[in-house]
Protein backbone atom coordinates (compact mmCIF):
# COMPACT_ATOMS: atom_id res chain seq x y z
CA UNK A 1 0.00 0.00 0.00
CA UNK A 2 1.65 2.96 -1.34
CA UNK A 3 1.19 6.09 1.30
CA UNK A 4 2.69 8.38 -0.50
CA UNK A 5 2.90 8.52 -4.36
CA UNK A 6 4.71 10.41 -7.11
CA UNK A 7 2.47 9.72 -9.94
CA UNK A 8 5.15 11.56 -12.49
CA UNK A 9 7.40 8.84 -13.67
CA UNK A 10 9.73 12.34 -14.97
CA UNK A 11 9.43 15.74 -15.55
CA UNK A 12 11.40 18.03 -18.32
CA UNK A 13 11.60 21.92 -18.24
CA UNK A 14 13.34 24.48 -20.19
CA UNK A 15 15.66 26.35 -17.96
CA UNK A 16 14.02 29.17 -16.58
CA UNK A 17 10.92 27.83 -16.58
CA UNK A 18 8.84 26.91 -13.84
CA UNK A 19 9.24 22.72 -12.42
CA UNK A 20 5.97 21.77 -10.70
CA UNK A 21 7.02 17.97 -8.71
CA UNK A 22 3.58 16.78 -7.53
CA UNK A 23 2.95 14.09 -4.20
CA UNK A 24 -0.19 12.86 -3.24
CA UNK A 25 -0.63 10.75 -0.13
CA UNK A 26 -3.06 8.75 1.92
CA UNK A 27 -2.39 8.92 5.18
CA UNK A 28 -4.22 11.50 7.54
CA UNK A 29 -1.97 11.01 9.92
CA UNK A 30 1.24 12.16 8.11
CA UNK A 31 1.88 16.12 9.78
CA UNK A 32 5.37 16.69 8.84
CA UNK A 33 6.35 16.64 4.96
CA UNK A 34 9.91 17.00 3.04
CA UNK A 35 11.28 16.97 -0.35
CA UNK A 36 14.69 15.23 -0.65
CA UNK A 37 16.94 15.36 -4.12
CA UNK A 38 18.79 12.95 -5.36
CA UNK A 39 22.10 12.63 -7.35
CA UNK A 40 23.50 9.78 -9.39
CA UNK A 41 25.70 7.44 -6.93
CA UNK A 42 25.01 10.00 -3.76
CA UNK A 43 22.83 9.68 -0.73
CA UNK A 44 19.58 12.00 -1.31
CA UNK A 45 19.61 15.33 0.55
CA UNK A 46 17.17 17.29 2.23
CA UNK A 47 15.83 20.27 0.21
CA UNK A 48 13.10 22.10 2.10
CA UNK A 49 9.81 21.09 4.21
CA UNK A 50 6.68 21.76 5.77
CA UNK A 51 4.37 21.44 8.68
CA UNK A 52 0.73 20.48 8.31
CA UNK A 53 -0.14 23.48 10.13
CA UNK A 54 0.99 25.75 7.13
CA UNK A 55 0.50 26.09 3.81
CA UNK A 56 3.05 27.06 1.98
CA UNK A 57 7.42 27.02 2.80
CA UNK A 58 9.56 29.15 0.65
CA UNK A 59 13.22 28.91 0.97
CA UNK A 60 15.12 30.80 -2.30
CA UNK A 61 14.00 29.30 -5.17
CA UNK A 62 12.09 26.23 -4.19
CA UNK A 63 8.55 26.84 -2.98
CA UNK A 64 6.63 23.83 -1.32
CA UNK A 65 2.65 24.18 -1.06
CA UNK A 66 0.51 22.28 1.29
CA UNK A 67 -3.35 21.50 0.59
CA UNK A 68 -4.37 18.99 3.50
CA UNK A 69 -7.95 18.84 2.47
CA UNK A 70 -7.04 16.97 -0.86
CA UNK A 71 -3.64 15.33 1.02
CA UNK A 72 -2.00 16.91 -1.91
CA UNK A 73 1.88 18.96 -1.60
CA UNK A 74 3.70 20.32 -4.59
CA UNK A 75 7.19 21.62 -4.94
CA UNK A 76 7.71 24.80 -7.15
CA UNK A 77 11.41 25.71 -8.35
CA UNK A 78 11.97 28.94 -10.19
CA UNK A 79 13.38 29.66 -12.14
CA UNK A 80 14.50 25.87 -13.10
CA UNK A 81 18.33 25.36 -13.71
CA UNK A 82 20.36 22.52 -15.01
CA UNK A 83 21.93 21.93 -11.79
CA UNK A 84 18.33 21.31 -10.60
CA UNK A 85 18.21 17.98 -13.07
CA UNK A 86 18.21 15.01 -10.42
CA UNK A 87 15.56 12.66 -9.06
CA UNK A 88 13.03 14.55 -6.24
CA UNK A 89 11.61 12.11 -3.10
CA UNK A 90 8.47 13.23 -1.72
CA UNK A 91 8.86 12.03 2.15
CA UNK A 92 5.97 12.38 4.91
CA UNK A 93 6.26 11.36 8.47
CA UNK A 94 3.27 10.76 10.89
CA UNK A 95 5.11 10.99 14.14
CA UNK A 96 3.66 12.21 17.45
CA UNK A 97 6.34 11.10 19.81
CA UNK A 98 6.72 7.75 19.44
CA UNK A 99 7.38 7.22 15.32
CA UNK A 100 11.04 8.31 15.86
CA UNK A 101 10.85 10.18 13.02
CA UNK A 102 10.04 7.41 10.55
CA UNK A 103 9.86 8.57 6.74
CA UNK A 104 7.65 7.67 4.40
CA UNK A 105 8.79 7.77 0.68
CA UNK A 106 6.98 8.55 -2.90
CA UNK A 107 8.64 6.70 -5.92
CA UNK A 108 10.51 9.50 -6.74
CA UNK A 109 10.09 12.24 -10.05
CA UNK A 110 13.33 12.74 -12.50
CA UNK A 111 13.68 16.18 -13.37
CA UNK A 112 15.40 17.07 -16.42
CA UNK A 113 16.30 20.77 -17.30
CA UNK A 114 17.67 21.37 -20.38
CA UNK A 115 19.50 24.47 -21.26
CA UNK B 1 30.60 18.90 8.09
CA UNK B 2 28.31 16.19 9.13
CA UNK B 3 28.78 12.63 7.81
CA UNK B 4 27.36 9.30 7.39
CA UNK B 5 29.71 6.55 5.93
CA UNK B 6 28.63 3.67 4.18
CA UNK B 7 31.41 1.22 3.99
CA UNK B 8 31.45 0.09 0.43
CA UNK B 9 30.01 1.76 -2.93
CA UNK B 10 29.51 -1.14 -4.73
CA UNK B 11 29.22 -4.90 -3.66
CA UNK B 12 29.25 -7.95 -5.62
CA UNK B 13 28.16 -11.00 -3.74
CA UNK B 14 27.16 -15.18 -4.40
CA UNK B 15 23.55 -16.28 -3.63
CA UNK B 16 23.06 -17.58 0.01
CA UNK B 17 26.06 -15.54 1.08
CA UNK B 18 26.10 -13.86 4.76
CA UNK B 19 26.46 -9.78 3.66
CA UNK B 20 26.77 -7.75 5.70
CA UNK B 21 26.16 -3.12 5.29
CA UNK B 22 28.04 -1.14 7.56
CA UNK B 23 26.87 2.29 8.75
CA UNK B 24 28.78 4.74 10.70
CA UNK B 25 27.71 8.67 11.77
CA UNK B 26 29.59 11.15 13.34
CA UNK B 27 26.33 13.18 14.86
CA UNK B 28 25.78 11.51 17.69
CA UNK B 29 22.36 11.03 16.46
CA UNK B 30 19.35 8.63 18.29
CA UNK B 31 17.88 7.68 15.25
CA UNK B 32 19.28 5.30 12.13
CA UNK B 33 17.66 3.53 9.45
CA UNK B 34 18.51 1.49 6.37
CA UNK B 35 16.35 1.85 3.05
CA UNK B 36 16.25 0.33 -0.03
CA UNK B 37 15.72 2.22 -3.20
CA UNK B 38 14.47 0.32 -6.04
CA UNK B 39 13.05 1.79 -9.54
CA UNK B 40 9.52 2.88 -9.61
CA UNK B 41 9.60 1.86 -5.74
CA UNK B 42 11.12 4.81 -4.22
CA UNK B 43 12.64 4.16 -0.75
CA UNK B 44 11.47 1.28 1.47
CA UNK B 45 12.06 1.25 5.00
CA UNK B 46 13.73 -2.04 6.06
CA UNK B 47 14.75 -1.77 9.63
CA UNK B 48 15.45 1.51 12.08
CA UNK B 49 16.98 1.65 14.91
CA UNK B 50 16.04 4.51 17.46
CA UNK B 51 18.78 3.85 20.28
CA UNK B 52 21.52 1.12 21.44
CA UNK B 53 20.57 -2.25 21.04
CA UNK B 54 17.08 -1.13 20.33
CA UNK B 55 15.68 -2.06 16.81
CA UNK B 56 12.33 -2.11 14.95
CA UNK B 57 11.00 -3.45 12.01
CA UNK B 58 10.41 -1.62 9.12
CA UNK B 59 8.14 -2.07 6.07
CA UNK B 60 9.64 -4.23 4.51
CA UNK B 61 12.11 -6.49 6.87
CA UNK B 62 11.79 -10.13 5.48
CA UNK B 63 15.23 -11.49 4.61
CA UNK B 64 17.42 -9.04 6.86
CA UNK B 65 18.16 -8.37 10.29
CA UNK B 66 20.36 -5.61 11.85
CA UNK B 67 22.75 -4.93 15.08
CA UNK B 68 23.22 -1.77 16.57
CA UNK B 69 26.04 -2.29 19.54
CA UNK B 70 27.03 1.44 19.03
CA UNK B 71 25.54 4.50 18.84
CA UNK B 72 27.32 5.78 15.65
CA UNK B 73 27.14 2.42 13.90
CA UNK B 74 24.34 0.53 12.49
CA UNK B 75 24.72 -2.90 10.02
CA UNK B 76 22.38 -4.34 7.86
CA UNK B 77 22.49 -7.96 7.68
CA UNK B 78 21.25 -10.45 4.76
CA UNK B 79 21.38 -13.73 6.29
CA UNK B 80 21.34 -15.65 3.00
CA UNK B 81 21.72 -13.28 -0.06
CA UNK B 82 18.97 -13.74 -3.35
CA UNK B 83 19.11 -11.76 -5.96
CA UNK B 84 15.95 -10.35 -5.69
CA UNK B 85 18.04 -8.15 -2.87
CA UNK B 86 19.96 -6.47 -5.26
CA UNK B 87 19.50 -3.09 -4.71
CA UNK B 88 20.59 0.26 -4.25
CA UNK B 89 21.08 0.70 0.09
CA UNK B 90 20.98 3.47 1.75
CA UNK B 91 21.55 3.87 5.63
CA UNK B 92 20.80 7.62 6.77
CA UNK B 93 20.60 9.15 10.69
CA UNK B 94 18.23 11.93 12.26
CA UNK B 95 18.55 13.61 15.50
CA UNK B 96 15.09 13.30 16.87
CA UNK B 97 11.58 12.40 15.63
CA UNK B 98 9.24 14.88 14.14
CA UNK B 99 7.61 17.57 16.33
CA UNK B 100 10.67 17.24 18.95
CA UNK B 101 12.79 19.20 16.04
CA UNK B 102 12.90 16.82 13.17
CA UNK B 103 15.50 18.23 10.98
CA UNK B 104 15.16 15.45 8.35
CA UNK B 105 17.51 12.83 7.59
CA UNK B 106 21.52 12.89 6.43
CA UNK B 107 22.00 10.14 4.27
CA UNK B 108 24.84 8.26 3.39
CA UNK B 109 26.07 7.71 -0.28
CA UNK B 110 24.67 4.22 -0.46
CA UNK B 111 25.40 0.74 -1.45
CA UNK B 112 24.80 -1.12 -4.34
CA UNK B 113 24.39 -4.40 -3.94
CA UNK B 114 24.48 -7.08 -6.70
CA UNK B 115 23.70 -10.63 -5.55
CA UNK B 116 24.51 -13.32 -8.40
Amino acid sequence: DQQVKQNSPSLSVQEGRISILNCDYTNSMFDYFLWYKKYPAEGPTFLISISSIKDKNEDGRFTVFLNKSAKHLSLHIVPSQPGDSAVYFCAASDDGGTSYGKLTFGQGTILTVHP
Amino acid sequence: DVKVTQSSRYLVKRTGEKVFLECVQDMDHENMFWYRQDPGLGLRLIYFSYDVKMKEKGDIPEGYSVSREKKERFSLILESASTNQTSMYLCASSLLGAGQGFYGYTFGSGTRLTVV
